[in-house]
């Protein structure tokens, strides 16, 4: 479970703070991937990152902003939230492009309460 | 696009007894198939995949999936079921190696003694 870790794993902020999120991953990945898993909700793929390079940003709100500085390091900034982005963020990796199945290793992810 | 539909959010069963969890997919394209086991305030670990070649499929702890192309199936099995195995299971799709995974809603497994 150490490939990739998230800090902080909980987190509870007021809907004025900012803050970020942080994944870090071991495994010489090439893409890392942002997840909200909300209560009996599929798990929703927020963004993508292909060599550092966001492909993909499924209408997530401006209030959540990645930042992807380096292929091992995942950011999610946070900035005036609201309750119903109560939830955990997953991060996972995975390495793009060499046997052609997508395997991704996630993170242990951060619990979000805002209130 | 790809889209995935498990049946049952919440499956009881005792223990030593057959687990059978249910996943329906919709995909355009060939898909890639698979399998992620969550426990408690844990990320997702991947069970089994399936991309080509064998149809039976077979994972960790046991669990083997079946893909079955005329039903658009990838139900996930294990024979007997152990407690260890309570946990939620997803089952997600993509059109390939490079595209991002589509995940179902999840299966909440409870193991009863």
């Amino acid at each position: 479970e150490t490939g990739v870790t998230q800090t902080p794993r909980h987190l509870v902020m007021g809907m004025t703070n900012k803050k970020s999120l942080k994944c870090e991953q071991h495994l010489g990945h090439n893409a890392m991937y942002w997840y909200k898993q909300s209560a009996k909700k599929p798990l929703e793929l927020m963004f993508v990152y292909n060599f550092k390079e966001q492909t993909e940003n499924n209408s997530v709100p401006s209030r959540f902003s990645p930042e992807c500085p380096n292929s091992s390091h995942l950011f999610l900034h946070l900035h005036t939230l609201q309750p119903e982005d109560s939830a955990l963020y997953l991060c996972a990796s995975s390495q793009v492009g060499t046997s052609g199945s997508e395997k991704q290793y996630f993170g242990p992810g951060t619990r979000l309460t805002v209130t | 696009a790809q889209s995935v539909t498990q049946l049952g959010s919440h499956v009881s069963v005792s223990e030593g007894a057959l687990v059978l969890l249910r996943c329906n997919y919709s995909s355009s394209v060939p898909p890639y198939l698979f399998w992620y086991v969550q426990y408690p305030n844990q990320g997702l670990q991947l069970l089994l995949k399936y991309t080509t070649g064998a149809t039976l499929v077979k994972g960790i702890n046991g669990f083997e999936a079946e893909f079955k192309k005329s039903e658009t199936s990838f139900h996930l099995t294990k024979p007997s079921a152990h407690m260890s195995d309570a946990a939620e299971y997803f089952c997600a799709v993509s059109a390939s190696g490079n595209t991002p995974l589509v995940f179902g809603k999840g299966t909440r497994l409870s193991v009863i003694a």
